[in-house]
């Protein structure tokens, strides 16, 4: 079936500096995306959304990407923090108000 | 904000005993709730989609009559676990649509239940 996949199972950046989380998704009915930040132990928190009729949206030091022609999603966290610290997953409805589809999950580790 | 909780937040049981977690959203109300389920260090899977006076939908690979959806009321939806097993060990998350507010597909997220199945 169609899946949603990350590229990297772990990034590791430095404090201040930027990162960028990626995502890949195979499923072209998909038309909005979202990205979860979820912490050990707790349900997945709301970063930010975008849908297909847009290419990029910013938020309060978050940037998402999308690139509907080679189906890839990206997070982009500025100036990160330690409290940035946790596993990213990138989520997908496939077109529908249905159930999301999540991607396997990025384990951002912020070094001081 | 819209809030969804989990009760309990955590559960330790017996293999062969049933289990009830109780997903509920607080400050509106939610015609269709989805149930989760996460393994350590992988992601979220959806299990099945609760509506509201009618039969939860699963998706393929759950098994509709281990895992109980009720969903009798706008605020409450429950997963009962029947006849648990280690493997069924898991966190369960949960998560509600508020058709009154925002986008038709926006997801609100419970704090999710450990459950451990000895």
């Amino acid at each position: 079936g169609e899946s949603v996949g990350l590229h990297l199972p772990t990034l590791s950046v430095q404090e201040g500096d930027n990162s960028i989380i990626n995502c890949a998704y195979s499923n072209s009915a998909s038309d909005y995306f979202i990205w979860y930040k979820q912490e050990s132990g707790k349900g997945p928190q709301f970063i930010i959304d975008i849908r297909s009729n847009m290419d990029k949206r910013q938020g309060q030091r978050v940037t998402v990407l999308l690139n509907k022609t080679v189906k890839h999603l990206s997070l982009q966290i500025a100036a990160t923090q330690p409290g940035d610290s946790a596993v990213y997953f990138c989520a997908e409805n496939g077109g529908g108000a249905d159930g999301l589809t999540f991607g396997k999950g990025t384990h951002l580790i912020i070094q001081p | 904000g819209a809030v969804v909780s989990q009760h309990p937040s955590w559960v330790i049981c017996k293999s062969g005993t049933s289990v009830k977690i109780e997903c509920r959203s607080l400050d509106f109300q939610a015609t269709t709730m989805f149930w989760y389920r996460q393994f350590p260090k992988q992601s979220l899977m959806l299990m099945a989609t609760s509506n509201e006076g009618s039969k939860a939908t699963y998706e393929q690979g759950v098994e509709k009559d281990k895992f109980l959806i009720n969903h009798a009321s706008l605020t409450l939806s429950t997963l009962t676990v029947t006849s648990a097993h280690p493997e069924d060990s898991s966190f369960y998350i949960c998560s509600a649509r508020d058709p009154s507010g925002g986008p038709p597909d926006t997801q609100y997220f419970g704090p999710g239940t450990r459950l451990t199945v000895l």
